[in-house]
């Protein structure tokens, strides 16, 4: 069974500055797919970036970018330039395309906090 | 792309009574979705998988004569709470698989707040 740990329950960062969120995953497959969730105030879960496993080059999506170390099954996010809308709960998570069992395995999530 | 609606947002009832709940994906077809339940401030449970024309499949742990999911189009799934008791009471997210051009991704309806009285 695959596990998602993301040992970090809170963050708080200042408006402007960068900020790295951690994950690590356990797991014997060799094709997957990792995520990064959004989920603010609202509670509605908004995809922030996503990694291909067979895909060395790390996924970048503007201010967000992963560290995506596939022998330390590491899976880090950095928020550059944080903002106040980043204030957030965010959970890593982890999926193998296997047909249509194609479950998503979430951490416990870090609360980021973005303050003034 | 790749929306997903779900509704009601939010509903109250009374106990003993049923809810529906709808999720829909609005520009892609899904084959699968799941449905997820959320206690605060913690992470998403899945309950179940919802297969377009065939039987939901249930975590372990879940009642599915109470939690009843049909997805009957490649864009609709509906999940019932029957006999809903003050238990039940939760945030419930659903989310639609993309694996469009081998996207594979999930995502994610903007949930529904469920009050049972």
């Amino acid at each position: 069974a695959q596990t998602v740990t993301q040992s970090q329950p809170e963050m708080s960062v200042q408006e402007a500055e960068t900020v790295t969120l951690s994950c690590t995953y356990d797991t014997s497959e060799n094709n997957y797919y990792l995520f990064w969730y959004k989920q603010p105030p609202s509670r509605q879960m908004i995809l922030v970036i996503r990694q291909e496993a067979y895909k060395q080059q790390n996924a970048t999506e503007n201010r967000f970018s992963v560290n995506f170390q596939k022998a330390a099954k590491s899976f880090s996010l950095k928020i550059s330039d944080s903002q106040l809308g980043d204030t957030a709960m965010y959970f890593c998570a982890f999926m193998t395309p296997t047909g249509t069992a194609s479950k998503l395995t979430f951490g416990t999530g870090t609360r980021l906090q973005v303050t003034l | 792309g790749a929306v997903v609606s779900q509704h009601p947002s939010w509903v109250i009832c009374k106990s003993g009574t049923s809810v529906k709940i709808e999720c829909r994906s609005l520009d892609f077809q899904a084959t699968t979705m799941f449905w997820y339940r959320q206690f605060p401030k913690q992470s998403l449970m899945l309950m179940a998988t919802s297969n377009e024309g065939s039987k939901a499949t249930y975590e372990q742990g879940v009642e599915k004569d109470k939690f009843l999911i049909n997805h009957a189009s490649l864009t609709l799934s509906t999940l019932t709470v029957t006999s809903a008791h003050p238990e039940d009471s939760s945030f419930y997210i659903c989310s639609a698989r993309n694996s469009a051009g081998f996207q594979e991704t999930q995502y994610f309806g903007p949930g529904t707040r469920l009050l049972v009285l």
